[in-house]
């Protein structure tokens, strides 16, 4: 079975573009969450999407936003760039099984903003 | 103070010995804890997963969680260079069945010298 799957795997913007990062998931899990991970720290929870409805959100400002699609893959964008949004935005898979959601990650994009 | 805290290291050891790793958190919610191994630029992978406190073992590898003392632990027995990564580690709170939402410590970098 094929993981989670990221596109782009690099990118590479300049301060104030507009950035859409792709995520389809594991095949039969319903739920996808976003993080950043910014270098030399954890990963930081963006979203978390169920059936087509945000579930979660972290603190993050309103340049991030998220969707999920019909076929439950889904889009991570950010409005205006900043420096500091350069990192590895990672898409994690999980069934959404109640107590037991074990999330799956996919293998990031890589964001550079110049 | 920051709701998980993880020595980053870097740490080093010889192959063959026992590597333990570490995390302290101050959220009395989380009930869901997990380690995830980071291979340089790519997505964490799930290694282990408990629920509430105890032991679990697989393999070469055993996480205790102890909650009175807010405290978790990963084993690796008889270390492989292969095992050389940054060590996650991860927990949530049992939020109406879901726990989507992840909250990571900084990494451990673990080098296993040949």
């Amino acid at each position: 079975d094929a993981g989670v799957t990221q596109s782009p795997t690099h990118l590479i913007k300049t301060r104030g573009q507009h950035v859409t990062l792709r995520c389809s998931p594991i095949s039969g899990h319903k739920s996808v969450s976003w993080y950043q991970q910014v270098l030399g720290q954890g990963p930081q929870f963006i979203f978390q999407y169920y059936e087509k409805e945000e579930r979660g959100r972290g603190n993050f400002p309103d340049r991030f936003s998220a969707r999920q699609f019909p076929n439950y893959s889904s889009e991570l964008n950010v409005n205006a760039l900043l420096l500091g949004d350069s990192a590895l935005y990672l898409c994690a898979s999980s069934f959404y099984s109640g107590g037991t959601d074990t999330q799956y990650f996919g293998p990031g994009t890589r964001l550079t903003v110049l | 103070q920051k709701e998980v805290e993880q020595d980053p290291g870097p740490l080093s050891v010889p192959e063959g010995a026992i590597v333990s790793l570490n995390c302290t958190y101050s959220n009395s919610a989380f009930q869901y804890f997990m380690w995830y191994r980071q291979y340089s630029r790519k997505g964490p992978e799930l290694l282990m997963y408990t629920y509430s406190s105890g032991n679990k073992e697989d393999g070469r590898f055993t996480a205790q969680v102890d909650k009175s003392s807010k405290y978790i632990s990963l084993f690796i027995r008889d270390s492989q260079p292969s095992d050389s990564a940054t060590y996650l580690c991860a927990m949530s709170p049992n939020s109406g069945g879901s726990n989507y939402k992840l909250t990571f410590g900084k990494g451990t970098l673990l080098t296993v010298n040949p």
